[in-house]
């Protein structure tokens, strides 16, 4: 069955601190993989995505994330996070071989906040 | 260039009554997929529309209905509204070549 696991619900750092979040999935296509950041109130906005190509790609506000097929993981990091940085995070994985079929399957999500 | 926009922001409805909910898609997509996400909890694909007709759905049920215009603009409908529909909805929108999901900001629906 097609899944995305996000291990970790809630996690908590201090401002300047480095981040990594983890996402796992298990998907019978080629994968194309994104993170979305949603703040409260507010709708997905695209961080990083992958679709082919150099395994660790850079994203907006810092962020990047590397694509580890033999572990079907796509960990997203930030070196130094900011108090803006807290908010809901997501991953998502869909099909390169699905045609027009964009569907994505969605991780629940881990909510990230930030002590100064 | 708007990007997906989503009509209304905030809906309140009462239980057993009909709801439509619009979405105009970014410029040059035709794809509009439709999510729900309730409150903690990860978006959950609801159904998905290209050339006007339904494309691919998610496992709910009957009472979520859609449509979509030659404008490629796009409506969902829920009937016979409960309580558990309460809930975030999202819309999105893909063009071609393949390219990521862009989001409206929601229609948050609250059901009493």
């Amino acid at each position: 069955a097609q899944s995305v696991t996000q291990p970790d619900i809630h996690i908590t750092v201090s401002e300047g601190a480095s981040l990594e979040l983890r996402c796992n999935y298990s998907y019978g296509a080629t994968p194309y993989l994104f993170w979305y950041v949603q703040s409260p109130g507010q709708g997905l906005q695209l961080l990083l995505k992958y679709f082919s190509g150099d395994t660790l790609v850079q994203g907006i506000k810092g962020f990047e994330a590397e694509f580890k097929r033999s572990q079907s993981s796509f960990n997203l990091r930030k070196p130094s996070v900011h108090w803006s940085d807290a908010a809901e995070y997501f991953c998502a994985v869909g099909s390169l071989n699905a045609g027009n079929n964009r569907k994505l399957i969605w991780g629940l999500g881990t909510s990230l906040a930030v002590n100064p | 260039d708007a990007g997906v926009t989503q009509s209304p922001t905030h809906l309140i409805k009462t239980r057993g009554q009909q709801v439509t909910l619009r979405c105009s898609p970014k410029s040059g997509h035709d794809t509009v997929s439709w999510y729900q996400q309730a409150l903690g909890q990860g978006p959950q694909f609801i159904f998905q529309y290209y050339e006007e007709e339904e494309r691919q759905r998610g496992n709910f049920p009957d009472r979520f209905s859609g449509h979509q215009y030659p404008n490629y603009s796009s409506e969902l409908n829920v009937n016979a509204l409960l309580l558990g529909d309460s809930a975030l909805y999202l819309c999105a929108s893909t063009g071609t070549p393949i390219d990521e999901q862009y989001f409206g900001p929601g229609t948050r629906l609250t059901v009493t």
